[in-house]
């Protein structure tokens, strides 16, 4: 696609239930990240997927917190028993690992509220 | 580990003003250092990215230097407008690895 693209824009959940959120990466580009962003705070790193390679789940809070990658693209970042400090907005990122820039490009974000 | 520190939090200038921000990271082992900007309630917009052998990256009004031993970055923005107005924020990548941001540096313009 043109851009990474996050699904759902924007989802209210209640305090327990589990929640799965969508990246569409641009078309191929092997690297993924997950990042979110509580209100009024910086980017707080979740996970980095990079091609085939194990992904780096230094970031994800608790265990809780899960994401996978199916077929090298879209992933999906699961949050099991929604707790009230897991609302923020939870942004994809996708670059290239080809020779030259790898510029980040950044998703609109998923605002997750858990009420 | 990565710390990077953007300094001023915030910053409000008069239209036309030319300005400065600042970026500082603390292992100068980087691959590259981007610059995004992030308007409120929406996602990060890619502005300019300067790879480790790089001094500076120029688009419009923008131009970044990056100075890699001293662990440091600016983002120039010239005759600043309103529409400036967002927050800024710079990460470093080393190798295949994470981005890793500052807090940023909310940005306004003053008309």
């Amino acid at each position: 696609g043109a851009g990474v693209s996050q699904s759902p824009s924007n989802k209210v959940t209640e305090k327990g239930k589990d929640v799965e959120l969508r990246c569409d990466p641009i078309s191929g580009h092997t690297a993924l990240y997950w990042y979110r962003q509580s209100l009024g705070q910086g980017l707080e790193f979740l996970i980095y997927f990079q091609g085939n390679s194990a992904p780096d789940k230094s970031g994800l809070p608790s265990d809780r917190f899960s994401a996978e990658r199916t077929g090298g693209s879209v992933s999906t970042l699961t949050i099991q028993r929604t707790q009230q400090e897991d609302s923020a907005v939870y942004l994809c990122a996708s670059s290239s690992t080809q020779t030259g820039t790898r510029s980040a490009f950044f998703g609109q974000g998923t605002r997750l509220t858990v009420v | 580990k990565q710390e990077v520190t953007q300094i001023p939090a915030a910053l409000s200038v008069p239209e036309g003003e030319n300005l400065v921000l600042n970026c500082s990271f603390t292992d100068s082992a980087i691959y590259n250092l981007q610059w995004f900007r992030q308007d409120p309630g929406k996602g990060l917009t890619s502005l300019l990215l300067i790879q480790s052998s790089q001094r500076e990256q120029t688009s419009g009004r923008l131009n970044a230097s990056l100075d890699k031993s001293s662990g440091r970055s600016t983002l120039y923005i010239a005759a600043s407008q309103p529409g400036d107005s967002a927050t800024y924020l710079c990460a470093v990548r080393k190798g295949a690895q994470k981005l890793v941001f500052g807090q940023g540096t909310r940005l306004t313009i003053n008309p």
